[in-house]
């Protein structure tokens, strides 16, 4: 199956600094990737949704001055956490969509944790 | 309103039992998903399924769609220690960017 890769996948920084999170799809074109945060125990929440070339659509009540996206390509999209603070500790999960042989299936990224101290 | 309901959300049981986890939509939908996430882990698929009366088996796993009652189903045969994960259902509603609407997870733990 394809396969999406997340970087870092664990990330530790002070509170005030901004962390970029990277998604690439290695084997496919992704025309759309997702955004998500999981809190523990709990279910993904959608945060954002990227189309390569256009402006991020995002989900409300998630400040997209906060979380910049950037879809530079059809392999790549890149979350951005700016001033990081320990509220904004959370797995973070791409997903990106394979359009290919109309399967429509969303490919889904190891995970980066974020831990804000 | 979108909405995706699993139950139970969390279930305990013994190796070696069957049960069935639910998973309810609130609208018309071109496809649902089950994945299974283990803990710490990323989300793994595990089926999608198209159409009404679809039914997908893998291993110990069967999944199947009834699209007129809006209700999919994951059937767990002589559950093993191994499946013990977290089994999120969504449901993808052909929104403009394929956004999908999650389940809020059923966490399974199967005992030895």
């Amino acid at each position: 199956g394809a396969v999406v890769s997340q970087h870092p996948s664990r990330v530790i920084c002070k509170s005030g600094t901004s962390v970029k999170i990277e998604c690439r799809s290695l084997d496919f074109q992704a025309t759309t990737m997702f955004w998500y945060r999981q809190f523990p125990k709990q279910s993904l929440m959608l945060m954002a949704t990227s189309n390569e070339g256009s402006k991020a659509t995002y989900e409300q009540g998630v400040e997209k001055d906060k979380f910049l996206i950037n879809h530079a390509s059809l392999t790549l999209s890149t979350l951005t956490v700016t001033s990081a603070h320990p509220e904004d500790s959370s797995f973070y999960i791409c997903s990106a969509r394979d359009p290919s042989g109309g399967g429509d299936t969303q490919y889904f990224g190891p995970g980066t944790r974020l831990t804000v101290l | 309103e979108l909405k995706v309901e699993q139950n139970p959300l969390f279930l305990s049981m013994q190796e070696g039992k069957n049960y069935t986890i639910y998973c309810n939509y609130s609208t018309t939908s071109d496809r649902l998903y089950w994945y299974r996430q283990d803990p710490g882990k990323s989300l793994e698929s595990l089926f999608v399924l198209l159409s009404n009366g679809a039914v997908k088996q893998e291993g110990r796993l069967m999944a199947s769609l009834d699209t007129k009652a809006r209700l999919s189903t994951l059937h767990i045969t002589a559950a093993v220690h191994d499946l013990s994960a977290t089994y999120f259902c969504a449901v993808d509603f052909r929104g403009s960017n394929y956004q999908l609407i999650w389940g809020a997870g059923t966490k399974l733990i199967i005992k030895p």
